[in-house]
């Protein structure tokens, strides 16, 4: 079955600890996202990348950090530098950003629900 | 940036009747507007999307109309069923050009039996 698999589901951590979310796709796109989602406030733009070993910030980059090394691969890094880091993690891939034709959806994973204690 | 507005956050309709939930846009630029239904515990998924050169489309008992003089856009749910009760974000974009989709905060949608 193709789609997209992030792991942890649940992620617990202390203040001052970094944690890495994984993120995996086996559909061969071009395109992977980083989502952050808290209540009333919809899903927020982290970081995208458009292919590999290149990479954007979104809208709320500051405190993370990823990589794009392999296509099927796009781990993100919570840092202590991340104030407010509890939240509802969503990473998503699409056939190709900005190919003209495309349909442009979005394949979003299950997320990862981090907690800081 | 694109910033994009979601009316109303909870919406709640008896089954059967019509729900529909607005979104407005600020880029003019913008050409892609897709819609995405969230159930509890899992990731969005792709419900109906339309371009700017298309002013309404439908699917079964779903349909998005675009203005784009006003730039809004809307969801419309015909015959509701509990199986529509979910969270609905709607996006905005530019198809061609280096922005990924812009979020609205999402509408929670409850379908009374």
């Amino acid at each position: 079955d193709g789609g997209i698999t992030q792991s942890p589901k649940y992620l617990f951590r202390k203040e001052g600890q970094n944690v890495t979310l994984s993120c995996e796709q086996n559909l061969n796109h071009d395109a992977m996202y980083w989502y952050r989602q808290d209540p009333g406030q919809g899903l927020r733009l982290i970081y995208y990348s458009q292919i590999v070993n290149d990479f954007q910030k979104g809208d709320i980059a500051e405190g993370y950090s990823v990589s794009r090394e392999k296509k099927e691969s796009f781990p993100l890094t919570v840092t202590s530098a991340q104030k407010n880091p509890t939240a509802f993690y969503l990473c998503a891939s699409s056939i190709a950003a900005f190919a003209w034709g495309a349909t442009g959806e979005l394949f979003f994973g299950e997320g990862s629900r981090l907690t800081v204690l | 940036g694109e910033n994009v507005e979601q009316h109303p956050s909870t919406l709640s309709v008896q089954e059967g009747d019509s729900a529909v939930i607005k979104c407005t846009y600020s880029d003019s630029a913008s050409n892609y507007f897709p819609w995405y239904k969230q159930e509890l515990g899992k990731g969005p998924q792709l419900i109906i999307d339309i371009r700017s050169n298309v002013g309404e489309k439908k699917d079964q008992r779903i349909a998005v109309t675009l203005n784009k003089t006003a730039k809004h856009f809307s969801l419309h749910i015909t015959e509701t069923q509990p199986e529509d009760s979910a969270v609905y974000f709607c996006a905005a974009s530019i198809i061609t050009g280096r922005r990924a989709l812009t979020f609205g905060s999402g509408t929670r949608l409850q379908v009374q039996p």
